[in-house]
């Protein structure tokens, strides 16, 4: 089965850089993504990573280890609008069909001026 | 615009009753799913569908069913609510097997369900 491990909360000071962790424990591994959710919407995707390394998309970056099932989201310049959760989730190797997600509980983060 | 929707957004309903949760999408995705989210939980998968007449349990599949008709539609049905389905209901979609090296989910809005 999958086990997938974040911190709850996290608390980030405007301007700043914060890294979020990711680790992942799973029989069958296709891809991890990251999903940001703000209060009351839907999630929404932010990054996507399936081999080593770092991915960059402007402020946010995300790094991928498989040897180690661990992964990370960082910002970069903080803004209060990024005060939101951030979902870890992988993607399971299904064999032909690889699309079904199993996601992480969610790191809400708290922008402060 | 292609786009992903969910109705009602906003439901109360009585134990025991049968609800149904409607989920649109215009991308012509053949797959799409349906999750639950709770406090202390995240996003949990319901049922999900890879195509039409396919349909598949997820982790917390008991008390719903779903059918899959057209491309466009995934319906989720409680057949006897209970007070523990009282939750925040998403539906996703996404492209198989064409959608990119990353075939993203995209989530509709959501429903927010109370079972007194």
């Amino acid at each position: 089965g999958q086990n997938i491990d974040q911190p709850t909360e996290m608390t980030a000071t405007e301007g700043a850089i914060v890294q979020i962790n990711c680790t992942y424990q799973t029989s069958g591994f296709n891809g991890l993504f990251w999903y940001q959710q703000h209060a009351g919407e839907a999630p929404t995707f932010l990054s996507y990573n399936v081999l080593d390394g770092l991915e960059e998309k402007g402020r946010f970056s995300s790094f991928l280890s498989r040897s180690k099932g661990y992964s990370y989201l960082l910002l970069k310049e903080l803004q209060m609008k990024d005060s939101a959760s951030y979902l870890c989730a992988v993607r399971e190797n299904e064999g032909g069909a690889t699309n079904k997600l199993i996601f992480g509980t969610g790191t809400l983060l708290a922008v402060q001026p | 615009d292609a786009e992903i929707t969910q109705s009602p957004r906003h439901k109360i309903t009585e134990t025991g009753r049968q609800v149904t949760l409607a989920c649109h999408q215009t991308w012509n995705h053949n797959n799409m799913f349906w999750y639950r989210q709770d406090l202390g939980h995240g996003l949990r998968l319901i049922h999900y569908s890879y195509g039409v007449h396919d349909t598949n349990k997820g982790e917390v599949s008991d008390g719903y069913s779903v059918s899959r008709s057209n491309t466009e539609d995934l319906p989720l049905t409680l057949e006897s609510a209970a007070s523990s389905q009282t939750s925040v209901y998403f539906c996703a979609s996404s492209e198989f097997p064409s959608g990119g090296p990353s075939n993203e989910q995209f989530f509709g809005p959501g429903t927010r369900l109370t079972v007194l």
